[in-house]
C-alpha cells in the first residue's frame, strides 16, 4: 500500500542546474499538490492540480513548473535552481471532491540543497 | 486574508496532558484538521472536526472548536514520548472546485521523560 511516493529523497544541486521531482499516487485521487517546507515558514503551496489536465499556481510558484502527466503522476521542475530553493518538498494528494472531507496524503518528502 | 496561527513550541512531561492551540480567520471553513509530522517524515492526518461540531474525541485525542472565537485546540491525554512531533493545524476551504488548505506554522511538541 504505497500511497504517495516521491523521488528522489535527497538531492544536492549546483546553482543553475535543473531537475525534476517526481510524485506518484496510487489512490485514484483527483487532486495533487506540491508544497515546500522551510523553518519558521510552515507549509507553502507551490502548485496544485485539481484534476488530470489542470494545474494552478499556489502561494509561491516562481521558479517552478509542474506537469500533471496523468491521474497518478504530478511532477515539479526547477529549471534553474537557486539557493533560495533549498527546502524540503512534499507532494500530497486528496480526493478533491467538493462537499466532502478529503484528507490530504503526503509523501515522505525530498530534501533539496542548492549550493 | 486567511490565516492560521499556532504557538511554535510546547514542552510537557510524559504522562501529562498536552494542549495545542490554533486560531483561524476564515469563518467559511468547513473542516479543521490536525496533522502530525514526525522527524524526517511527511505529514499524517491525526484527526479533523467538521465546522458544525463543538467537540470530537478519538481515544487519547480531544478536539475542541469554538466557532465564535475561531479557536481550535487539540488535547492529547497521557502524552507519551512517541507523541513528540510537529503538529499542524489547517483549515479547509474551497477555491472553485478545489479544496484548499490553509496551514499554521506548526507546534513542536517535546515530551520529556
Amino acid at each position: 500500500n504505497a500511497g504517495v511516493t516521491q523521488t528522489p529523497k535527497f538531492q544536492v544541486l549546483k546553482t543553475g542546474q535543473s531537475m525534476t521531482l517526481q510524485c506518484a499516487q496510487d489512490m485514484n485521487h483527483n487532486s495533487m499538490y506540491w508544497y515546500r517546507q522551510d523553518p519558521g515558514m510552515g507549509l507553502r503551496l507551490i502548485y496544485y492540480s485539481a484534476s488530470e489536465g489542470t494545474t494552478d499556481k499556489g502561494e509561491v510558484p516562481n521558479g517552478y513548473n509542474v506537469s500533471r502527466l496523468n491521474k497518478r503522476e504530478f511532477s515539479l521542475r526547477l529549471e534553474s535552481a537557486a539557493p533560495s530553493q533549498t527546502s524540503v518538498y512534499f507532494c500530497a494528494s486528496s480526493e478533491g471532491r467538493r462537499g466532502l472531507n478529503t484528507e490530504a496524503f503526503f509523501g515522505q518528502g525530498t530534501r533539496l540543497t542548492v549550493v | 486574508g486567511e490565516d492560521v496561527e499556532q504557538s511554535l513550541f510546547l514542552s510537557v512531561r510524559e504522562g501529562d496532558s498536552s494542549v495545542i492551540n490554533c486560531t483561524y480567520t476564515d469563518s467559511s471553513s468547513t473542516y479543521l484538521y490536525w496533522y502530525k509530522q514526525e522527524p524526517g517524515a511527511g505529514l499524517q492526518l491525526l484527526t479533523y472536526i467538521f465546522s458544525n461540531m463543538d467537540m470530537k474525541q478519538d481515544q487519547r485525542l480531544t478536539v475542541l472548536l469554538n466557532k465564535k472565537d475561531k479557536h481550535l485546540s487539540l488535547r492529547i491525554a497521557d502524552t507519551q514520548t512517541g507523541d513528540s512531533a510537529i503538529y499542524f493545524c489547517a483549515e479547509g476551504d474551497y477555491a472553485g472546485n478545489n479544496r484548499k488548505l490553509i496551514w499554521g506554522l506548526g507546534t513542536s511538541l517535546a515530551v520529556n521523560p
